[in-house]
């Protein structure tokens, strides 16, 4: 089955522990991107990757980092949590484009104390 | 900038039809996007049109484009609580220096049986 899987699910943390979510796709496909959702903002994209080692900003990329060591993994990276990241995060994938209709993982629910 | 924006909340009854409604303020989009977000679940690629057209139908959805008045509207026929979700209109800038995709703040479509 082709999918988007995020892991964990849930995550409650505590500020400044370093914490990795990971993406990842079975698609074969080359864009993928982080997205954070949270109440009356809609989706906002964190980072967004064309292909493997190539990575860029999107418009929220500040207090988090991600790697694209290999074309189906895509981790979201908190080296220092702040409560302003708890949010709602959704990686994505496309065949497309970075932002070409997307394939969605189920999300991660991040609370940071 | 770019800004896309939708009404909060919509409430039909079940075999009625639903008009999902979206503004936007750039024009310079190359596609604009429905996606469905169910509970608990991440988003959905419900369908999509050019921006260079004006109408799309795919079985219940119909998508119209009105470029003038920059409005996209999503028309879903005989509505079941199946279709009960929060639906996001998004809008997508791909080509040259410019990767972006912009999302609405969602809307919830409650389908009362």
């Amino acid at each position: 089955e082709a999918q988007v899987t995020q892991n964990p699910r849930y995550l409650i943390t505590v500020t400044g522990k370093k914490l990795t979510v990971t993406c990842s796709q079975n698609m074969n496909h080359e864009y993928m991107s982080w997205y954070r959702q949270d109440p009356g903002l809609g989706l906002r994209q964190i980072y967004y990757s064309m292909n493997v080692e190539v990575t860029d900003k999107g418009d929220v990329p500040e207090g988090y980092k991600v790697s694209r060591k290999e074309k189906r993994n895509f981790p979201l990276i908190l080296e220092s949590p702040s409560p302003n990241q708890t949010s709602l995060y959704f990686c994505a994938s496309s065949l497309q484009g970075p932002n070409e209709k997307l394939f969605f993982g189920s999300g991660t629910q991040l609370s940071v104390l | 900038g770019e800004d896309v924006e939708q009404s909060l909340f919509l409430s039909v009854r079940e075999g009625d039809s639903s008009v999902i409604n979206c503004t936007y303020t750039d024009s310079s989009s190359t596609y604009l996007y429905w996606y469905k977000q169910e509970p608990g679940a991440g988003l959905q690629l419900l369908t999509y049109i050019f921006s260079n057209m004006d109408m799309k139908q795919d079985q219940r959805l119909t998508v119209l484009l009105n470029k003038k008045d920059k409005h996209l509207s999503l028309r879903i026929a005989d509505t079941q609580t199946g279709d009960s979700a929060i639906y996001f209109c998004a809008e997508s800038f791909s080509g040259g220096a410019t990767n972006k995709l912009i999302f609405g703040t969602g809307t919830l479509l409650a389908v009362q049986p």
